[in-house]
């Protein structure tokens, strides 16, 4: 089945320092992507839509500026968190759909967990 | 009214009972309807993909969708304690716009 991996499970910075994500569809090609954040006990909420070739969408209230995504091919889509401090500490998931259209659910990646000291 | 409401448990059982596992919703346009399920510290996995009404049965697991009562079910049959995890039911508007979540129910199967 489709395989989405995701790169580093778990990180640990200081605060002000940056940190990227790797996602990477591996059996596929997904020209859209989409990153999640996930507390504990809550339930995934979508930050962003990554778009190969174009800019991301993000949902309200995400900073675009902080949370920078990439998805430069069809095979990977990168997030930075840039000047990371602690309330970013969270649990990212990224997403992807192996094909087009409604038969194609949204596969996951098994998630980066980010500590921020 | 949230867009989609799930019970977060916890759930407990004893090994080998029928789990009902459900969700409502508040938004006629949902189509898509998918439960994952999700182990501690790791991503969601797929486990049921519907479209619309009706019934879909994989092995032990049944997923139920319900458009006029906005209440869709998964139900997991002689459950085992490898089925303890977080259960996630999602849904969207079409089949390329992005997943609306629920909350997730904590379920624990005792062996």
């Amino acid at each position: 089945g489709a395989v989405v991996s995701q790169h580093p499970s778990r990180v640990i910075c200081k605060s002000g320092t940056s940190v990227k994500i790797e996602c990477r569809s591996l059996d596929f090609q997904a020209t859209t992507m989409f990153w999640y954040r996930q507390f504990p006990k809550q339930s995934l909420m979508l930050m962003a839509t990554s778009n190969e070739g174009s800019k991301a969408t993000y949902e309200q209230g995400v900073e675009k500026d902080k949370f920078l995504i990439n998805h430069a091919s069809l095979t990977l889509s990168t997030l930075t968190v840039t000047s990371a401090h602690p309330e970013d500490s969270s649990f990212y998931i990224c997403s992807a759909r192996a094909g087009q259209g409604g038969n194609s659910p949204l596969h996951f990646g098994n998630g980066t967990r980010l500590t921020v000291t | 009214q949230k867009e989609v409401e799930q019970d977060p448990g916890p759930l407990s059982v004893p090994e080998g009972a029928i789990v009902s596992l459900n969700c409502t919703y508040s938004n006629s346009a949902f189509q898509y309807f998918m439960w994952y399920r999700q182990y501690s510290r790791k991503g969601p996995e797929l486990l049921m993909y519907t479209y619309s009404s009706g019934n879909k049965e994989d092995g032990r697991f049944t997923a139920q969708v319900d458009k006029s009562s906005k209440y869709i079910s998964l139900f997991i049959r002689d459950s085992q304690p490898s089925d303890s995890a977080t259960y996630l039911c999602a849904m969207s508007k079409t089949g390329n716009t992005p997943l609306v979540f629920g909350k997730g129910t904590r379920l624990s199967v005792i062996a």
